[in-house]
């Protein structure tokens, strides 16, 4: 069964300085990897996402993510946060497989900005 | 264009009562999913509709909770004889495609508290 970790629940950054969210999965084949923002009282919207290819990709907002599989990871990053990202992240895995759907989400980690 | 739209965006019921949640996702899109999110816990998924193809309820946690897609369109979520713990926030997300390649629309979902 696939499964998601996202180890820090909160995190604390000051404005400007870089982030680094980390996340962590299980899978047995080289899954569809996704991150996603939620801002309060908001639904999901997607931040970026890898498939296959180049292991790093670039997102919405500035944000960048790198696919590690040898530390089955996929950790969003970006270099200077703005107060405008706090909010909740989520990373999420899916099957590459044809007709596979399910998505497996982490928990989330908590962005808060101190300006 | 136009999101995903959930409705309402917040419900209070009485323990015992049952409750409909409705979802009308982006015109075209084949694919929709409720998920359930609790304070703390990720997203939980617990249904996914495509197209005319028979759901997977794989999800669902009782059979307290049905859905039902009408003309491949708009979504009700319903529960019955609702329980405290069912208090959490219920999202609906639509997707153009078939495949979890095919990324999600989130609505900003529907708050339900139990009391």
């Amino acid at each position: 069964a696939q499964s998601v970790t996202q180890p820090d629940i909160h995190i604390t950054v000051s404005e400007g300085a870089s982030l680094e969210l980390r996340c962590n999965y299980s899978y047995g084949a080289t899954p569809y990897l996704f991150w996603y923002v939620q801002s309060p009282g908001q639904g999901l919207q997607l931040l970026l996402k890898y498939f296959s290819g180049d292991t790093l990709v670039q997102g919405i907002k500035g944000f960048e993510a790198e696919f590690k599989r040898s530390q089955s990871s996929f950790n969003l990053r970006k270099p200077s946060v703005h107060w405008s990202d706090a909010a909740e992240y989520f990373c999420a895995v899916g099957p590459s497989g044809a007709g596979s759907y399910q998505l497996t989400f982490g928990k989330g980690t908590k962005l808060s900005v101190i300006p | 264009g136009a999101g995903v739209s959930q409705s309402p965006s917040n419900k209070v019921t009485e323990k015992g009562k049952d409750v409909e949640l409705r979802c009308d996702p982006i015109s075209g899109h084949t694919a929709l999913y409720w998920y359930r999110q609790s304070l703390g816990q990720g997203l939980e998924f617990l249904i996914y509709f495509q197209g005319n193809s028979a759901p997977d309820k794989s999800g669902l946690p009782s059979d307290r909770f049905s859905a039902e897609r009408t003309g491949g369109s708009v979504s009700t979520l319903t529960i019955q004889r609702t329980q405290q713990e069912d208090s959490a926030v219920y999202l609906c997300a639509s997707s153009l495609g078939k495949g979890s390649g095919s990324p999600l629309h989130f609505g900003n979902g529907t708050r339900l508290t139990v009391t």
